[in-house]
C-alpha cells in the first residue's frame, strides 16, 4: 500500500484557490488517488478521485502528476464552508484505502 | 448519489459487553464493504474488508476474534465488538464499493466504553 504524506495544516483566504499537496511516492500502478473532507464527528465526504489524468467535477479539480508519485487537490473557490480536515488516500477496487494523516484547511474571511 | 448509513450513530456501553454496529448501502448494492476506525484526532485507519457471502479480511495487528464482522447481504455487513474495553473506545466508519472505483462512506459511529 502506498504511504501518504499531506501537510498538517494550512491557510487559505476566502474566495481563493485552494491548492491541497499529496505525496503518495510509492503508489502502485493500479491504485487510484482520492480525497476526501472530514467535518469534526463527522463520515468523510467524497471530494474526486483519479488514476492518471487530471480530473475536475463540480466541487474540485485533481492534478495528478506524470509520474503519480503527487497530486494536488484545487478548490477554486474556497468558502467558510470549506474549512475541514482535507484526506488524501490511495488504493482502490476491491482494496481498502490507505489514508494519509489529513490537511487542516482553514479558510480566513 | 449512493448513500451509506450506520447505526447507530453513537453507543456507549458497559466493559465486557459486545457491541453491534451495521452498514446499509440504501440505494445500491455493495459486493464489498469496509470497516474503519478513527481514534481521536488521527486518520482513518482500515481494519477489514467484508465480502458478501465469504470470510472478511483482516488488516495486519486487527483481532478477528475480538472485531466480528458479518456481510449476509448485498447491502448490510456487521460489526461485533466482543467483549468491549475502554481502548475500543473510537470512531468506527464503514465504506461500499459501488458499481466503481468509488467508495462511499457512512456517518459513523462512536463507540464509548466504560
Amino acid at each position: 500500500d502506498a504511504k501518504t504524506t499531506q501537510p498538517p495544516s494550512m491557510d487559505c483566504a476566502e474566495g481563493r484557490a485552494a491548492n491541497l499537496p499529496c505525496n503518495h511516492s510509492t503508489i502502485s500502478g493500479n491504485e487510484y488517488v482520492y480525497w476526501y473532507r472530514q467535518i469534526h464527528s463527522q463520515g468523510p465526504q467524497y471530494i474526486i478521485h483519479g488514476l492518471k489524468n487530471n480530473e475536475t467535477n463540480e466541487m474540485a479539480s485533481l492534478i495528478i502528476t506524470e509520474d503519480r508519485k503527487s497530486s494536488t487537490l484545487i478548490l477554486p473557490h474556497a468558502t467558510l464552508r470549506d474549512t475541514a480536515v482535507y484526506y488524501c488516500a490511495s488504493g482502490g477496487g476491491a482494496d481498502g484505502l490507505t489514508f494519509g494523516k489529513g490537511t487542516h484547511l482553514i479558510i480566513q474571511p | 448519489g449512493a448513500v451509506v448509513s450506520q447505526h447507530p450513530s453513537w453507543v456507549i456501553c458497559k466493559s465486557g459487553t459486545s457491541v453491534k454496529i451495521e452498514c446499509r448501502s440504501l440505494d445500491f448494492q455493495a459486493t464489498t464493504m469496509f470497516w474503519y476506525r478513527q481514534f481521536p484526532k488521527q486518520s482513518l485507519m482500515l481494519m477489514a474488508t467484508s465480502n458478501e457471502g465469504s470470510k472478511a479480511t483482516y488488516e495486519q495487528g486487527v483481532e478477528k476474534d475480538k472485531f466480528l464482522i458479518n456481510h449476509a447481504s448485498l447491502t448490510l455487513s456487521t460489526l461485533t465488538v466482543t467483549s468491549a474495553h475502554p481502548e475500543d473506545s473510537s470512531f468506527y466508519i464503514c465504506s461500499a464499493l459501488g458499481g466503481g472505483a468509488e467508495q462511499f462512506f457512512g456517518p459513523g459511529t462512536r463507540l464509548t466504553v466504560l
